[in-house]
């Protein structure tokens, strides 16, 4: 069972403001790092999938950094708006033994944006 | 194009009685995954299922089974429910490799 640690657990952040967060994750059979968006009462949202040491990946005002040889990626939210108030989550993918072993996810940073 | 869909939406079961949830995956992936999130906890992986065939179980009892149908629809089932069974279940569906779509969810909640 892999450990996957996010912090912090929880965030407010005004809005207007940038912010980030970290996952932690074990850094052995490495294969692919997943961060989603979950808002409560839809289902999660897949933000990036990112494979390369040192991969950066961005989408709107949303970005992402993975380090593989240390097992942590950090995701940014730059000028935070009251949408982006949601749970982040990780979640590593790693080589198994032949078999499927999913994803697994931290508990997730729950982030609100006040006004 | 239609999402991951699942059914029912939400469900309550009395302790001891069974259960099968459903899940429709998108059109074109062939492999589906379950997951148990149970407030607080990120979501946990029970299965996968890969062109019929299961690929990977997670550390769960027996009493929960799945299975996938020839149109890569799926079944995830619980017998013998117990009060901690209580959880949102959660389908994902993806094509071959990775970029895991997921469902809304079911609401299991076992009095």
């Amino acid at each position: 069972i892999l450990n996957v640690e996010q912090s912090p657990q929880s965030l407010h952040v005004q809005e207007g403001d940038s912010t980030n967060f970290t996952c932690s994750f074990p850094s052995s059979n490495f294969y692919a790092l997943h961060w989603y968006r979950w808002e409560t009462a839809k289902s999660p949202e897949a933000l990036f999938v990112m494979t390369l040491n040192g991969d950066e990946k961005k989408k709107g005002r949303i970005s992402a950094t993975l380090n593989t040889k240390e097992g942590y990626s950090y995701l940014y939210i730059k000028g935070s708006q009251p949408e982006d108030s949601a749970t982040y989550l990780c979640a590593p993918d790693v080589y198994s033994g032949g078999g499927a072993d999913g994803l697994t996810f931290g508990k997730g940073t729950h982030l609100i944006i006040q006004p | 194009d239609a999402g991951v869909t699942q059914s029912p939406t939400h469900l309550i079961k009395t302790r001891g009685q069974h259960v099968t949830l459903r899940c429709s995956p998108i059109s074109g992936h062939k492999s589906v995954s379950w997951y148990q999130q149970v407030l607080g906890q990120g979501p946990q992986f029970i299965f996968q299922y890969y062109e019929k065939e299961e690929r990977g179980r997670g550390n769960f009892p027996d009493r929960f089974s799945a299975r996938q149908f020839p149109n890569y629809s799926s079944e995830l089932n619980v017998n013998a429910l117990l009060l901690g069974d209580s959880a949102l279940y959660l389908c994902a569906s993806s094509p071959e490799m990775g970029g895991y779509t997921f469902g809304s969810g079911t609401r299991l909640t076992v009095v």
